[in-house]
């Protein structure tokens, strides 16, 4: 089925340790971003890469870095992991449907656990 | 910047009751979607709305934009436990094109019981 494929679903890291969310999607989508849920927060965008070779930071970008590979893929790297990052991570693509109607397509998310 | 407010946070009603959710904000959007999201899932699209005024109906779910296009409501008749999930609206900012990001509201959280 074409959509948004995250990997991995699940991970557990230490403080420091470092690790890459991978994200491809298979829509031909120019547009992709990174956000993170917690509880009572809702949404909060990380980064986004409105198309190939562009990113650009969103709400919460402090201690991640993106990477966008191709069309298809873009990657969220933490360097450092902190424990307030513990988070469930979603990566979404989107096309201009048409005026204003910017539709989004989720990952069925990255649950990340930092001791 | 721009800030959508969602109510209720909660709500826990039973099976057939009706329900109004809330997406407010003092901006003005260009588009206004709904998602639906469910455990371990990711949001799912139920509809966008553009033009002020509008309402769209998806079988027991009624949404309406605003006149001034800076609320939207979501009224769901005769909840079912199907209706079950977390509800998020997101709002495009004025000028929307490609690639520019969604504002989303903290969600309203909808438990509905048999």
């Amino acid at each position: 089925n074409a959509g948004v494929t995250q990997t991995p679903k699940f991970q557990v890291l230490k403080t420091g340790q470092s690790m890459t969310l991978q994200c491809a999607q298979d829509m031909n989508h120019n547009s992709m971003y990174w956000y993170r849920q917690d509880p009572g927060m809702g949404l909060r965008l990380i980064y986004y890469s409105a198309s190939e070779g562009t990113t650009d930071k969103g709400e919460v970008p402090n201690g991640y870095n993106v990477s966008r590979l191709n069309k298809r893929e873009f990657s969220l790297r933490l360097e450092s992991a902190a424990p307030s990052q513990t988070s469930v991570y979603f990566c979404a693509s989107s096309e201009v449907a048409g005026p204003g109607a910017n539709v989004l397509t989720f990952g069925a998310g990255s649950r990340l656990t930092v001791l | 910047t721009q800030l959508l407010e969602q109510s209720p946070q909660f709500l826990s009603i039973q099976e057939g009751e009706n329900l109004t959710v809330y997406c407010n904000s003092s901006s003005v959007f260009s588009s206004l979607q709904w998602y639906r999201q469910e455990p371990g899932e990711g949001p799912v699209l139920l509809v966008t709305v553009v033009t002020g005024g509008e309402v769209k109906k998806l079988k027991r779910l009624t949404f309406q934009f605003g006149d001034a296009r800076k609320d939207s409501s979501l009224h769901i008749t005769a909840a079912q436990p199907g209706d079950t999930g977390l509800y998020l609206c997101a709002g495009a900012p004025r000028g929307n094109q490609a690639g520019t990001a969604l504002i989303f509201g903290k969600g309203t959280t909808l438990s509905v019981s048999s």
